[in-house]
């Protein structure tokens, strides 16, 4: 039950594009469209932003995306906010009926 | 609006026994999946249990199966975990998590997505 892989860190200006990667296996990214992708700030519980690969839930702005290609999902960030300086985290469901979590990725506005 | 506590945390010594609970408010607390998620300090989110609405389906990470046992009280509208023979590994802030439908683990039904958090439990294992 290896963790989904994500960059550890990503860095981006105000105003700029980045996306983040979220690399799985044919056992739960690349099989199942159950992926989502949590925010979360320091000292803050994580808040949901993208689910089931592309949606976005209610007040979510849509300067954040979510797509899928093979075993690994993605997630872009449109013009880049100082407030969006925070952890994000891809889940995915498995073939073992569990869910993983990406290790991580810290979003660095510059 | 949907809110989660959850309560239980503490110091506990290598050995011992918690149980956390996480009481639910503002929905309907049977109709929905309800999963405990840890993050030791400093690092990532780790998905811990689940269990059907119904309570009737159970499912954990590999890590704490036979140690770690998530429960819940639909009357009471409230869910459990209980922790048995704790390492020092298992000191995180623990978070109950309301997933998006009454299913989980069959793969076909199912939402695998958290929609609501709680504010997490800290649970530290130390002598």
């Amino acid at each position: 039950q290896s963790a989904l892989t994500q960059p550890a860190s990503v860095s981006g200006s105000p105003g700029q594009s980045l996306t983040i990667s979220c690399t799985g296996t044919s056992n739960d990214v690349g099989t199942y469209n159950y992926v989502s992708w949590y925010q979360q700030h320091p000292g803050k519980a994580p808040k949901l932003i993208i689910y089931s690969v592309s949606y976005r839930p209610s007040g979510i702005s849509n300067r954040f995306s979510g797509s899928k290609s093979g075993n690994t999902a993605s997630l872009t960030i449109s013009g880049l906010q100082a407030e969006d300086e925070a952890d994000y985290y891809c889940s995915s469901y498995t073939s073992s009926s569990i869910v993983l979590f990406g290790g991580g990725t810290k979003l660095t506005v510059l | 609006e949907v809110q989660l506590l959850e309560s239980g945390g503490g110091l506990v010594q290598p050995g011992g026994s918690l149980r956390l609970s996480c009481a639910a408010s503002g929905f309907t607390f049977s109709s929905y999946a309800m999963s405990w998620v840890r993050q030791a300090p400093g690092r990532g989110l780790q998905w811990v249990s689940a269990i059907s609405g119904s309570g009737g389906n159970t499912y954990s990470a590999d890590s704490v199966k036979g140690q770690f046992t998530i429960s819940r009280d639909n009357s009471k509208n409230t869910l459990y975990l209980q922790m048995n023979s704790l390492r020092a590994e298992d000191t995180a802030v623990y978070y109950c998590a309301k997933d998006n439908s009454p299913y989980f683990g069959s793969g076909r039904y199912g939402a695998y997505y958290f929609d609501s958090w709680g504010q997490g439990t800290l649970v530290t294992v130390s002598s």
